[in-house]
Parts: C-alpha cells; structure tokens; sequence
C-alpha cells in the first residue's frame, strides 16, 4: 500500500498551459505539504495545509493554488506555467502541524517546454 | 546567509568507509533536527530525527546535534552501494510547521 501517491508521475506541457498535481494520503494525517524541489536537488516548502485549512503560504506566485477537498487529499494547480516551473514537486505529509516526521510521495517531474 | 547549509558533493567513498555528512545553520530557534535520504528519482524518507543536542544511534548510523556550535553530522560507519543517495539535513523551530531542508550532498559508495 502506498503512503502518499501522487499523480502523474511525469508531466511535460507547453509554456502558457494549465495542469493540475493530485496527491493522497492513506496515513490518516492532518497536515499535508507540497514541496519543490529544483535541479540543484534544494527543496522549498510551497504550502501546508492542516485539517484542509491553509496554515503556510510560503513565497509563490499566486499562479500556484493549492486545493484540499478533504484532509487526505491536496491537489496543486498551476496557471500559465513558465519555463522555471520546471522542477520535481513533492506531496508529504505528517500526523499533525507540530509532527516532524514527514512521509514523501514519489514526486512529480514537470518540465516546461 | 542560507539558514542550513549543506555541502552538496559530490562524495565518494569506497564500500566499508565511514562516511561524515554534515550542516550548519544558523537559527538558534531550531530544535528538531532530521536527516532524510533521498535515492534517484524517489521521494525523500526520514532517515533519523533528534531533539536537541546528543547523538543518537540506529544500527550503522549515528546522528549528532552540537546546538552551541550550530552544527549537526550523521555518521555512516561500514558504508554500503546501497547508501548511494542524496542525504538531505532538516530542521525546525516548531515541529513539522515550516521545516528547512539543506540543499543535500550526493553520496556514492563504490564496491
């Protein structure tokens, strides 16, 4: 049984285009995080949700919008992508806000063309 | 100034070394301390975790927290190829909310 998944695994659009990440957790956590990870493998906290409710916004655009229907699920939506999108975005997720132990989903590679 | 700084390689040892990785950070707030392993094209996975300063131990791995120096190392002693991956330091102030990553080192670990 996977933890986190994350779907698609790979994602190659053209600049301009709209496309959408899709992450789930079977953890039962509260808190869920989609990460971005650049080809100098640094990776950067975008958002975090806890119990469905936005509790970190880090520094992006506002072409990024994060979506969570129900706390074991966080989607990612990207509006008129460019080329520095580009990167490997991870979903993870922890028991609660304050738990530090983050479980990983496999990523997902977008390259924009 | 990052606020964790990490060596990112790459570092190659032969199989049975051991093998030092090693932070540093600024933030005297950080007190959850992590290392994460990351193998090629997989997401990363937690590795150990440690609360403030001391070391702790797991199997053939050893994590150590110097708070006063703001430093923090993991020890791979009797390396094998199958520890070849990025190893990624984490750490926060509040627990999970708003955890750093360092930028990983890249090891390698010829047979």
């Amino acid at each position: 049984d996977t933890a986190v998944s994350q779907t698609p695994k790979y994602l190659v659009t053209q600049m301009g285009n709209d496309k959408s990440i899709k992450c789930e957790q079977n953890l039962g956590h509260d808190t869920m995080y989609w990460y971005k990870q650049d080809s100098k493998k640094f990776l950067k906290i975008m958002f975090s949700y806890n119990n469905k409710e936005l509790i970190i916004n880090e520094t992006v655009p506002n072409r990024f919008s994060p979506k969570s229907p129900d706390k074991a699920h966080l989607n990612l939506h990207i509006n008129s992508l460019e080329l520095g999108d580009s990167a490997v975005y991870f979903c993870a997720s922890s028991q609660d806000s304050r738990e530090d132990t983050q479980y990983f989903g496999p990523g997902t590679r977008l390259t924009v063309l | 100034q990052k606020e964790v700084e990490q060596d990112p390689g790459p570092l190659s040892v032969p199989e049975g070394a051991i093998v030092s990785l090693n932070c540093t950070y600024s933030n005297s707030a950080f007190q959850y301390f992590m290392w994460y392993r990351q193998y090629s094209r997989k997401g990363p996975e937690l590795l150990m975790y440690t609360y403030s300063s001391g070391n702790k131990e797991d199997g053939r791995f050893t994590a150590q927290v110097d708070k006063s120096s703001k430093y923090i190392s993991l020890f791979i002693r009797d390396s094998q190829p199958s520890d070849s991956a990025t190893y990624l330091c984490a750490m926060s102030a509040f627990g999970g909310f708003k955890t750093i990553f360092g930028a990983g080192t890249r090891l390698f670990v010829k047979a």
